[in-house]
């Protein structure tokens, strides 16, 4: 079965500095899909990025990118110029095709902004 | 109201009691999702509607009973919880079943007393 592991229940950056939370996985699967949830306070989980995982290029969306090593099965996320409603609970989720064809939560990252 | 939305954002029962959680998706999906989200462990599949049909049930305990009158409602309905099903329950759909792109609305925060 696949598992997600997020190494750091908790991390803290001070505000326009930059962060990067860790997450690997482990699967057999040669194509699948990483995400990246956002869940501040108002509990909304919220779809922050997604990787293909025959895709080659980091996905980007905007302040938001990732470092996908596909060998290694890391998933990071690199938030940059971090803002104060930045600060929430981060999953990294894992789909793939095969199996159970569900999301694989890890058990999250809580990021605080410092002002 | 756009996305997907829940109702009661809050509930407080009694372990005797029977309540009931709404959804409601303005996306267009086919597919929707009752996840159970509780302290300090992963998001957990609860079940999975495709069509209005159940097409998943994650051995979940018969005092969750999900309902889904048509593709834009899911209901949950609950009937004598222990304190330990005290958690978010979140849901969310997707445009097809099993689809790895889903949306979630802001979940209800249950206690059972």
């Amino acid at each position: 079965a696949q598992t997600v592991t997020q190494s750091q229940p908790e991390m803290s950056v001070q505000e326009a500095e930059t962060v990067t939370l860790s997450c690997t996985y482990d699967t057999s699967e040669s194509d699948y899909y990483l995400f990246w949830y956002k869940q501040p306070p108002s509990r909304q989980m919220i779809l922050v990025i997604r990787q293909e995982a025959y895709k080659q290029q980091n996905a980007t969306e905007n302040r938001f990118s990732v470092n996908f090593q596909k060998a290694a099965k890391s998933f990071s996320l690199k938030i940059s110029d971090s803002q104060l409603g930045d600060a929430a609970m981060y999953f990294c989720a894992y789909w793939g095709f095969q199996g159970a064809q569900k999301l694989v939560f890890g058990q999250g990252t809580r990021l605080t902004i410092n002002p | 109201e756009t996305g997907v939305t829940q109702t009661p954002r809050h509930l407080v029962m009694g372990m005797t009691n029977k309540k009931s959680l709404k959804c409601e998706q303005h996306l267009g999906h086919n597919a929707m999702y009752w996840y159970k989200q509780s302290a300090k462990k992963p998001l957990e599949l609860m079940f999975v509607y495709s069509l209005e049909e159940r097409v998943e049930n994650n051995s979940v305990p018969s005092r969750f009973s999900p309902e889904c009158p048509n593709s834009s409602h899911l209901f949950l309905h609950l009937h004598t919880l222990q304190p330990e099903d005290s958690a978010l329950y979140l849901c969310a759909s997707s445009q097809d079943p099993f689809q790895e792109t889903q949306y979630f609305g802001p979940g209800t925060r249950l206690l059972v007393l």
